[in-house]
């Protein structure tokens, strides 16, 4: 069983440019979660999807946005780029099974300049 | 949902046992209490979880207070791997899933050899 994949490891991209970020579930998971991490901080949750519908968002602008395919893969796309979306961002897949438990890929590290 | 209030961070010595406190006055009855840990460069990572009763499992042990205003997640014997903040957690219970998974700045933990 493979666990939650992303890539690529490490971004760097500039200001007002576009990036994609992806994610391969947990073999058997049917739920894909996005999360942004700044330095120091706790993650912060940006949106949830589940059998590629749009399940939920937390606090972040429309130019945040993802898509769920029909093997679960996830992408995170982000538009206009700015100083401040510098963070780690983790992916994290789980199972709708009442329980639910997430299980975390190691992140993209996403440096805007 | 409801929020939950750590300390910054602790200290513990390698092989003694570690008690991470967590205070979540404003729990209501469907919340469930979890905890995740994230070693550094890593993603968070699940340890346990609770409703109301104990709960104990290989990696840590839960307890809940009588009235589900706090807890603790004990480790029994502190290893150097896990020196990691760990992030105490409120999820809903929406009746077949668990709202999403809200962050705070958690504890950091230190294990001195």
């Amino acid at each position: 069983e493979t666990g939650v994949t992303q890539s690529p490891t490490h971004l760097i991209k500039t200001r007002g440019q576009q990036v994609t970020l992806r994610c391969s579930s947990q073999s058997g998971h049917n739920t894909v979660s996005w999360y942004q991490q700044a330095l120091g901080q706790g993650p912060q949750f940006i949106f949830q999807y589940y059998r590629e519908e749009e399940n939920g968002r937390g606090n972040f602008p429309p130019r945040f946005s993802g898509l769920q395919f029909p093997n679960y893969s996830s992408e995170l796309n982000v538009n206009a780029l700015e100083l401040d979306d510098s963070a780690l961002y983790l992916c994290a897949s789980s199972l709708r099974d009442g329980e639910d438990t997430q299980y975390f890929g190691p992140g993209t590290r996403l440096t805007v300049l | 949902d409801a929020k939950t209030t750590q300390p910054n961070s602790m200290e513990s010595n390698e092989e003694e046992p570690v008690h991470l406190p967590c205070n979540h006055s404003t729990i209501s009855g469907t919340d469930y209490i979890h905890w995740y840990r994230q070693l550094p460069s890593q993603g968070p990572e699940y340890v346990i979880h609770g409703l109301t009763s104990n709960v104990n499992n290989r990696m840590a042990s839960l307890a809940i207070a009588e009235d589900r205003k706090s807890s603790t997640l004990i480790l029994h014997r502190a290893t150097l791997r896990d020196a990691a903040v760990y992030y105490c957690i409120l999820r809903a219970d929406y009746g077949g899933s668990q709202g999403n998974l809200i962050f705070g700045k958690g504890t950091k933990l230190s294990v001195k050899p």
